[in-house]
């Protein structure tokens, strides 16, 4: 069965503070994919990232990055300097080869003060 | 054009009310999703177009009709709702291919809906 797990509820850091989100996954399928949503108090939600389990190279987008270790099903988001337009919800999710559908995690509540 | 739009943005409804909620995307893609999401919940999957036909329904009440007339355009229709069906409900797309291949999914602004 498929389980995705941010188990940070909320987070509030300083602005210019480093901040990392958690997300644990569980899938049995050895190709599945692995994605980063940001959702705005707007309401829609924004594709950061997918990546594929066959590539596990981390990834860094400006002041995003993003650390996938396959031994410890984790796939970490990182943001660096914070600013207050980061105050967002940011869902991980994960799909599984043919599946239509994401499965996403509870989602975890980031406020970055100015 | 990597927009997918939604309208109207906000709907006040009756009980008794029908109303439709439009997506719109203009990206190519041929996977259509709904999803309803309730305050400080994720996403819930409720329907999902695959070329126009519909592939998945997650039980989702009669009450609730997803209607996909072509490739850009997805429907939802709306009847006798009930007040628990208040919440905003987002539309998506994504690129669709053969294989095991998945591809992100781009999702609209969302109808924000309350059923009186």
């Amino acid at each position: 069965a498929q389980k995705v797990t941010q188990a940070q509820t909320e987070i509030s850091v300083v602005e210019k503070e480093d901040v990392t989100l958690d997300c644990v996954y569980e899938t049995r399928d050895t190709t599945y994919y692995l994605f980063w949503y940001k959702q705005p108090p707007s309401g829609e939600l924004v594709f950061l990232i997918r990546r594929n389990s066959f590539d596990e190279q981390n990834e860094i987008s400006g002041r995003y990055s993003w650390n996938f270790q396959k031994s410890t099903s984790s796939f970490n988001f990182t943001i660096t300097a914070s600013q207050v337009v980061d105050s967002a919800v940011y869902f991980c999710a994960l799909s599984e080869a043919g599946d239509d559908k994401i499965i996403f995690g509870k989602g975890t509540r980031l406020h970055i003060l100015p | 054009d990597t927009e997918v739009t939604q309208t109207p943005k906000h709907l006040v409804m009756g009980m008794t009310n029908k109303k439709s909620l439009k997506c719109e995307q203009h990206m190519g893609h041929r996977a259509m999703y709904w999803y309803k999401q309730k305050a400080k919940k994720p996403p819930e999957l409720m329907f999902v177009y695959s070329y126009e036909k519909l592939s998945i329904n997650e039980s989702v009440p009669s009450r609730f009709s997803p209607e996909c007339p072509n490739s850009s355009l997805l429907n939802l229709h709306l009847h006798a709702l009930q007040p628990e069906d208040s919440a905003l409900y987002l539309c998506a797309s994504s690129h669709r291919t053969s294989g095991n291949f998945y591809n992100e999914q781009f999702f609209g602004p969302g109808t924000r809906l309350t059923v009186l």
